[in-house]
């Protein structure tokens, strides 16, 4: 079954702390895998994708196959980083619908 | 450019009734999706639209649930007969093309309540 699992409901941390949101995958294949963030009062917006391979907000995320896991990671919080955190798994065949996560709230504290 | 509109952003109303929930996606896109997201839960798939046709509808639960896309761009999602476990936020989310690297952006959503 496709699957994607967030431990982790809430996560607090100083500012300044290092960050890590956990996302694991259950998929047969190989699926594409992107972090979604939600600020207080707004949309679902995209943060990164795992293609991309880029750095968006000091946020990274590697994608580890042999583990299933596709954590996002920061090395120093800031308090605007204060939102909810979705991981979502996308198939690489048949309809594109997003499989999500239950979602990670990440508070940063002064 | 503008984004995914939804409308009404929050809808009230009464077990057994009808209600419909509508999305505008960004002009362009042909791929549309709605999302239904529910108390402490991640945002789960309804159906998929590719142009005008629902390409994939697997994630509507029961047959009160239907959706229309009649000239490939704006969609309504119809709920018939009301219950109150419909209560929930629904999302809409379109792609320029349905691509599994294709990013969706996401409307504000319709909080539906089913009192």
């Amino acid at each position: 079954a496709q699957r994607v699992t967030q431990p982790e409901k809430l996560l607090s941390v100083f500012k300044g702390a290092p960050v890590e949101l956990k996302c694991n995958y259950s998929y047969s294949g190989s699926p594409e895998l992107f972090w979604y963030v939600q600020y207080s009062r707004q949309r679902l917006q995209l943060l990164l994708r795992h293609i991309s391979r880029e750095s968006i907000k000091g946020f990274t995320a590697d994608l580890n196959k042999g583990e299933t896991s596709f954590h996002l990671k920061k090395p120093f919080a800031q308090e605007e980083d204060s939102a909810m955190y979705y991981c979502a798994l996308s198939p690489t065949s048949g309809t594109y619908k997003y499989i999500f996560g239950t979602g990670t709230r990440l508070k940063v504290l002064a | 450019g503008a984004g995914v509109s939804q409308t009404p952003s929050n809808k009230v109303t009464e077990k057994g009734k009808y209600v419909e929930l509508r999305c505008d996606p960004i002009s362009g896109h042909t791929a549309l999706y709605w999302y239904r997201q529910s108390l402490g839960q991640g945002p789960e798939f309804l159906i998929y639209f590719q142009g005008t046709g629902a390409a994939d509808d697997s994630g509507l639960p029961n047959d009160r649930f239907f959706a229309v896309r009649p000239e490939g761009s704006v969609s309504t999602l119809k709920i018939q007969r009301t219950e109150r476990g419909d209560s929930a936020v629904y999302l809409c989310a379109s792609s320029f093309d349905p691509d599994s690297t294709d990013t969706q952006y996401f409307g504000p959503g319709t909080r539906l309540t089913v009192l």
